[in-house]
């Protein structure tokens, strides 16, 4: 199975700074045939259910707003939040869909300074 | 409105058998490969089982492998998580989960509200 690890567990951002979130692959998930990295960006908020953020690595859901981006390739990744906003507050989760099982990171939460 | 909408949940004893369903409704059923994932209290996701959009592929992890069974009925709009022999540790929130298209191998656009499981005696 790949594990997949996110750093830092918790941070707090001051509103309209930028929000860093790290994860990392314990084997690659970049698919040579397709050049695509199939890792993907959740956000939770307390009492929802997940909404996809970015997929492909770095690919925006649709409605997702620009201040979301992603960044990486293999092994390790980045979601960064540019301008951080009060609705940002929430629980952020990378996932694998290289190979079953389809695992997630274990979340870092998000909080305002 | 695109809409996925669980039930099924509720108290079960450890080693007992619960079956979740999942109603779908404003998009093509059975276009789309569809999965599960739980959220234990306070805790991170874990990813359950997938089903491919004709139903021959699913895929577990180790942990359910065995005791439960991922189905869907293209009919009916209708994904279904059959589990057995459950423990305490299988007590969570079940969310059914639909992946991005027909690929079995996508990220998880549409989420249900979850149905949580509760396994005591």
């Amino acid at each position: 199975d790949i594990v997949m690890t996110q750093s830092p567990d918790s941070l707090a951002v001051s509103l309209g700074e930028r929000a860093t979130i790290n994860c990392k692959s314990s084997q690659s998930v970049l698919y040579s045939s397709n050049n695509k990295n199939y890792l993907a960006w959740y956000q939770q908020k307390p009492g929802q259910p997940p909404k996809l953020l970015i997929y492909w690595a770095s690919t925006r859901e649709s409605g997702v707003p620009d201040r979301f981006s992603g960044s990486g390739s293999g092994t390790d990744f980045t979601l960064t939040i540019s301008s951080l906003q009060p609705e940002d507050v929430a629980v952020y989760y990378c996932q694998q869909y290289y190979s079953s099982p389809f695992t997630f990171g274990p979340g870092t939460k998000v909080d305002i300074k | 409105e695109v809409q996925l909408v669980e039930s099924g949940g509720g108290l079960v004893q450890p080693g007992g058998s619960l079956r979740l369903s999942c109603a779908a409704s404003g998009f093509t059923f059975s276009s789309y490969a569809m999965h599960w994932v739980r959220q234990a209290p306070g805790k991170g996701l874990e990813y359950v089982s997938t089903i491919s959009t004709n139903g021959g592929t699913t895929y577990y992890p180790n942990s359910v492998k065995g005791r439960f069974t991922i189905s869907r009925d293209n009919s009916k709009n209708t994904l279904f998580l059959q589990m057995g022999s459950l423990r305490v540790e299988d007590m969570a929130v079940y969310y059914c989960a639909r992946g991005r298209g027909s690929s079995d191998y996508d990220a998880f656009n549409i989420w249900g509200q979850g149905t949580m499981v509760t396994v005591s005696s």
